[in-house]
């Protein structure tokens, strides 16, 4: 049970450029998040999906894309990379009817570290 | 202004102080409060949770929720160096959960 995994690690990528950050969970979770953590800012909500071929935007969704078509995985897309997405980039997944444990407690991956210069 | 207010330190106290880490937020209809600790360079991980006001304590951890002045606590007695992390206050009443700045904690032996 690998829990939550997220494809790349560490990527550094130049002003313009496009990626797409993968996100996999084994836990048959509904939900998945998003989000992205800066010095001084918290957590902060990208995008999230409440179940397979649904998204919706978060706090600061813009320059952002995600897909979920399938249950396990969670991609964010950055089409034209821009300085200020330079962050770590943390992906969750929580499920509402869990019977043990916290109501909504999301479950983190390792996070990516994205640089762009 | 943020729906969770978490003063982001950084806190440095010795090894068997008591730490006090606070929150502030402002949606009455949040129901749900939880604690993330995250090391460094690792992902965050649940440490507590609390369902509408009052206390729940778990070994040296107790967590407070005062629901009449929109306050969260987590109090940490005989802090010890493992417990050097950052710590996340976190809110909501659906599946969405808002996460204050983080505070980063340092426990020196």
């Amino acid at each position: 049970n690998a829990g939550v995994t997220q494809t790349p690690k560490f990527r550094v990528l130049k002003t313009g450029q496009s990626m797409t950050l993968l996100c996999a969970q084994d836990m048959n979770h509904e939900y998945m998040y998003w989000y992205r953590q800066d010095p001084g800012m918290g957590l902060r909500l990208i995008h999230y999906s409440v179940g397979e071929g649904t998204t919706a935007k978060g706090e600061v969704p813009d320059g952002y894309n995600v897909s979920r078509l399938k249950k396990q995985n969670f991609l964010l897309g950055l089409e034209s990379a821009a300085p200020s997405q330079t962050s770590v980039y943390f992906c969750a997944s929580s499920d509402p009817d869990l019977e043990d444990g916290a109501p909504y407690e999301q479950y983190f991956g390792p996070g990516t570290r994205l640089t762009v210069t | 202004q943020k729906e969770v207010e978490q003063d982001p330190g950084p806190l440095s106290v010795p090894e068997g102080a008591i730490v006090s880490l606070n929150c502030t937020y402002s949606n009455s209809a949040f129901q749900y409060f939880m604690w993330y600790r995250q090391y460094s360079r690792k992902g965050p991980e649940l440490l507590m949770y609390t369902y509408s006001s009052g206390n729940k304590e778990d070994g040296r951890f107790t967590a407070q929720v005062d629901k009449s002045s929109k306050y969260i606590s987590l109090f940490i007695r005989d802090s010890q160096p493992s417990d050097s992390a950052t710590y996340l206050c976190s809110s909501g009443n659906t599946g969405k959960l808002i996460f204050g700045q983080g505070t980063t904690l340092q426990v020196k032996p």
